[in-house]
């Protein structure tokens, strides 16, 4: 079974703060995704990498920053939390099989709230 | 870029048929259909992918019309371990030029006993 990590379940930052969130995926997987999830909004895609020190914007990157120096780690950085970005967020992560739609293996998500 | 739309929630009893149709109306020749079910606490998991006519597996079907413009997910006979949040994606490989992955906002499924 695909198991996609994320380091903590629940984080409280203070606004400023820099915010570290961490996802490790054990199935060699090429490609990695951030989202958040918000009511009513659904997900949305932050970044998404499909190699390693490869990074690609999704919909709503304004506000963050990934870094993936390794195959199975993909790390979102909030350089300066804000109270906007009190969200739960999903880290995925996926093979590349060609030309169909990659299935996304999910992360128990990270419910963040900033102060 | 595809965007796709679905209703907020909808209700149903088990032992029920639910179908949750989602709208894609400008959906790219070579974009995916791809539905995912969400238990709260947890992180999204694969239910069925399809691209024209009808995908079947042990879990749902997807029915996809010739215009492509539509999608419904039918869950036959649901059961209370069926609540959760089902939503819709559509899209193809990420590293096809220019595409990106789009989820809908999400149909939240209530089973009633």
């Amino acid at each position: 079974d695909v198991k996609v990590t994320q380091s903590s379940r629940y984080l409280v930052k203070r606004t400023g703060e820099k915010v570290f969130l961490e996802c490790v995926q054990d199935m060699d997987h090429e490609n990695m995704f951030w989202y958040r999830q918000d009511p009513g909004l659904g997900l949305r895609l932050i970044y998404f990498s499909y190699d390693v020190k490869m990074k690609e914007k999704g919909d709503i990157p304004e506000g963050y920053s990934v870094s993936r120096e390794k195959k199975e780690r993909f790390s979102l950085i909030l350089e300066s939390a804000s109270t906007n970005q009190t969200s739960m967020y999903l880290c995925a992560s996926s093979a590349y099989s060609g030309e169909i739609t990659d299935t996304q293996y999910f992360g128990p998500g990270t419910r963040l709230t900033v102060l | 870029l595809a965007k796709t739309t679905q209703p907020i929630s909808m209700d149903s009893y088990e032992g029920q048929e639910v179908n949750i149709t989602c709208s894609h109306n400008n959906i790219a020749t070579n974009d995916y259909i791809t539905w995912y079910q969400q238990f709260p606490s947890q992180g999204p998991r694969f239910i069925i992918q399809g691209y024209k006519t009808k995908v079947t597996n042990e879990v749902a079907s997807l029915f996809i019309p010739a215009d492509r413009k539509s999608s419904t997910l039918s869950l036959p006979r649901v059961s209370l371990s069926d609540t959760a949040v089902y939503y819709c994606l559509v899209g193809a490989s990420i590293k096809a030029a220019g595409n990106k992955l789009t989820f809908g906002g999400g149909t939240r499924v209530l089973v009633k006993p």
